[in-house]
């Protein structure tokens, strides 16, 4: 089973603040986990990707996100917000080491990031 | 790379009508294609999953008459809704996948049933 979890549906910075949103999994083999970011009306896009590797990922738009096994922890940074940065993020986890065959995608609930001038 | 489109993106019909949404697979082959279902300000729930060539397995409660899903190629699936009801108006999303793990998004369709 897998599940997680963002802690804060909504999340409010300052332009030019640091960006953090936070994501726990929980996963009962090692798990690929994933970034994705929703703007109004529109499809998810791909932030970032941990598969193995490097535990710290970067992304796009200046994002980056640490995998830490430890905390089972995933969490989203960014150093400076951006008004343009104002979107829904969704963490999501799925199984990783295996070498094929599809996965089940486990979505959290979202975060809000609202970005204030 | 890995564009996935969606027509159309927004839809409004009538009780009782079908209406079918077309995800596509733009560079690259898309060996399982997805289905999800937003509600506002919720996450994404996952309505059924579907490979070129066979029938979709549905998630639970997902009513596999009222959603038809065919994958007839490696760069296309439809959903159809059937018989749609007001209560069936949400924001439908597909993703695709080629041979890794990573699904990408369509940028989804506004289904409005009156």
């Amino acid at each position: 089973a897998q599940s997680v979890t963002q802690l804060g549906s909504h999340v409010s910075v300052s332009e030019g603040a640091l960006v953090l949103l936070r994501c726990n999994y929980s996963s009962s083999v090692p798990p690929y986990l994933f970034w994705y970011v929703q703007y109004p009306n529109q499809g998810l896009q791909l932030l970032l990707k941990y598969t193995t590797g490097a535990t710290l990922v970067k992304g796009i738009n200046g994002f980056e996100a640490e995998f830490k096994k430890s905390e089972t922890s995933f969490h989203l940074t960014k150093p400076s917000a951006h008004m343009s940065d104002a979107a829904e993020y969704f963490c999501a986890v799925t199984r990783g080491g295996l070498s094929g065959g599809y996965q089940k995608v486990t979505f959290g609930t979202g975060t809000k990031l609202q970005v204030i001038p | 790379g890995a564009v996935v489109s969606q027509h159309p993106s927004r839809v409004i019909c009538k009780s009782g009508t079908s209406v079918k949404i077309e995800c596509r697979s733009l560079d690259f082959q898309a060996t399982t294609m997805f289905w999800y279902r937003q509600f506002p300000k919720q996450s994404l729930m996952l309505m059924a999953t579907s490979n070129e060539g066979s029938k979709a397995t549905y998630e639970q409660g997902v009513e596999k008459d009222k959603f038809l899903i065919n994958h007839a190629s490696l760069t296309l699936s439809t959903l159809t809704v059937t018989s749609a009801h007001p209560e069936d108006s949400s924001f439908y999303i597909c993703s695709a996948k080629g041979t890794g793990r990573t699904q990408y998004f369509g940028p989804g369709t506004r289904l409005l049933v009156l």
